[in-house]
C-alpha cells in the first residue's frame, strides 16, 4: 500500500516549457487535491476533484490545468512555465468530503522555472 | 489579514519542557480545525483534529475558542522527535467548500538536548 505518489520528484524547466505532474493513489479515495507550497506561505489549493472526471479551481488555478480520467490519478499540467511557478506541488487525497476527512500527501514534486 | 494567521517562530525549548502555539482564524464559518505536523521537505501529516470540547492525544492537546476564533496546540514533556513545523488548519466553511482548507504558513519548532 503506497498511499499517494508523485512523479516526478524534482524537476527544472525553461520559462515557456510544459510538463505534467502525475500523482496517482491507491487508497479508493475519491477526493483528490493539487497544492503548492512558497516559502512563508501556506499551501494553496490549485485545483481538485470531487471524483473521476470532474475537477474544479481552488484557490491559484492561473496557469494550470488538470485532468481525473481514471480514479486513481490527477494529472497536473503547466502548458507555459513561469518563473512564479517555481515551488513545491504536493497531491492529497481524502476519503470523502466531510468536514473530518483526513488527506493525505504525496512526498512533493520540486519544481523550479528559470 | 490572513485568513489563518499562526507565529511563524522559530520556537527554541529545551528538551522535556511544554510549549504552546497558538493559531488565529477568520471565516466565523468554519468548521472544522486540524493541526498537522511537517517535516524539513517532507509532506505534512495529520497530527490530530480539533473539536469543539477539546482533545487530547498522549502528550499533544488541541482547544478550540470559537468565540475568540483561534486554536490552540500544547506539546508537554517535548522529545527531540517533536521538532518540525506545525501547520494550523481551516475548513472554507460549510456546504461545497466544506472539505477545502485554509492552511496556515506554520510555526517552526525546535527541541533543544
Amino acid at each position: 500500500n503506497a498511499g499517494v505518489t508523485q512523479t516526478p520528484k524534482f524537476r527544472v524547466l525553461k520559462t515557456g516549457q510544459s510538463m505534467t505532474l502525475l500523482c496517482a493513489q491507491d487508497m479508493n479515495h475519491e477526493y483528490m487535491y493539487w497544492y503548492r507550497q512558497d516559502p512563508g506561505m501556506g499551501l494553496r489549493l490549485i485545483h481538485y476533484s470531487v471524483g473521476e472526471g470532474t475537477t474544479a479551481k481552488g484557490e491559484v488555478p492561473d496557469g494550470y490545468n488538470v485532468s481525473r480520467l481514471k480514479k486513481q490519478n490527477f494529472l497536473l499540467g503547466l502548458e507555459s512555465a513561469a518563473p512564479s511557478q517555481t515551488s513545491v506541488y504536493f497531491c492529497a487525497s481524502s476519503s470523502g468530503g466531510g468536514p473530518y476527512n483526513e488527506q493525505f500527501f504525496g512526498p512533493g514534486t520540486r519544481l523550479t522555472v528559470l | 489579514r490572513k485568513e489563518v494567521e499562526q507565529d511563524p517562530g522559530p520556537f527554541n525549548v529545551p528538551e522535556g519542557a511544554t510549549v504552546a502555539f497558538n493559531c488565529t482564524y477568520s471565516n466565523s464559518a468554519s468548521q472544522s480545525f486540524f493541526w498537522y505536523r511537517q517535516d524539513c521537505r517532507k509532506e505534512p501529516k495529520l497530527l490530530m483534529s480539533v473539536y469543539s470540547s477539546g482533545n487530547e492525544d498522549g502528550r499533544f492537546t488541541a482547544q478550540l475558542n470559537r468565540a475568540s476564533q483561534y486554536i490552540s496546540l500544547l506539546i508537554r514533556d517535548s522529545k527531540l522527535s517533536d521538532s518540525a513545523t506545525y501547520l494550523c488548519v481551516v475548513n472554507k466553511g460549510s456546504g461545497d467548500s466544506n472539505y477545502q482548507l485554509i492552511w496556515g504558513a506554520g510555526t517552526k519548532l525546535i527541541i533543544k538536548p
